[in-house]
């Protein structure tokens, strides 16, 4: 079947400091992969995505490149700063799946001055 | 233009009471879907609804639970009666269709916590 699993957290990192977080699948075909952002008090918001196999999504410095011979999608940033301490999810979109995203379990991120 | 909206955002009650979550989804987005993330882990499909038809519900977790879309614009989720493994957060989404590079915009969940 179609899953997620991203690294557990929290992670704590100094602003400033290169932050990774990763995320592998499985799934059947060809899935679209996403990374969502929860920053406190907020809802979901997309931060990327990539719908096929070497394209690399970006965004607000984040950059992230779907793998197919690894199935990985990990999340990758220079330079955090605080201001991105938030939850972040990994999720795909199998092929045909009308929009019903798999998201992994969420990583908690935590950037202090 | 309004985001997905939410309400109630927090709501605790006790086991065996009931509780109804409505979402507004963002004018003119024919799909709505209801998600949830129960006990930190990961955020899991409830269902999907294309105007006022399930399109998918295939992530309900079983008969406590009640989604209904009248008129195919504001939808509500019934728990009914309520168990201490429902408390979690409930996210309801829409988006306009479901082509390949449609977004989907989520509102910011009801959190629910059953004592």
């Amino acid at each position: 079947g179609n899953s997620v699993t991203q690294m557990e957290g929290p992670v704590t990192l100094s602003e400033e400091a290169f932050l990774t977080i990763n995320c592998t699948y499985t799934a059947t075909g060809y899935p679209s992969l996403f990374w969502y952002v929860q920053y406190p008090g907020e809802g979901l918001q997309l931060l990327l995505k990539a719908t096929k196999a070497d394209d690399k999504g970006s965004n607000k410095g984040f950059e992230a490149t779907y793998r197919k011979e690894t199935t990985s999608f990990h999340l990758e940033k220079g330079s955090v700063q605080v201001s991105d301490s938030a939850v972040y999810f990994c999720a795909l979109r199998p092929p045909g799946g009308y929009n019903k995203l798999i998201f992994g379990a969420g990583t908690r991120l935590a950037v202090h001055p | 233009e309004a985001g997905v909206t939410q309400f109630p955002s927090h709501s605790v009650i006790e086991k065996g009471q009931t509780v109804t979550l409505r979402c507004d989804p963002i004018s003119g987005h024919d799909n709505l879907y209801w998600y949830r993330r129960v006990m930190g882990k990961e955020i899991k499909f409830l269902l999907h609804f294309v105007k006022e038809s399930k399109q998918d519900e295939s992530g309900m977790p079983n008969n406590r639970f009640l989604a209904e879309r009248t008129g195919g614009t504001y939808s509500t989720l019934k728990v009914q009666p309520a168990e201490l493994e429902d408390s979690g957060v409930y996210f309801c989404a829409s988006s306009r269709n479901t082509n390949e590079g449609n977004t989907i915009y989520f509102g910011e969940g009801s959190w629910l916590t059953v004592v």
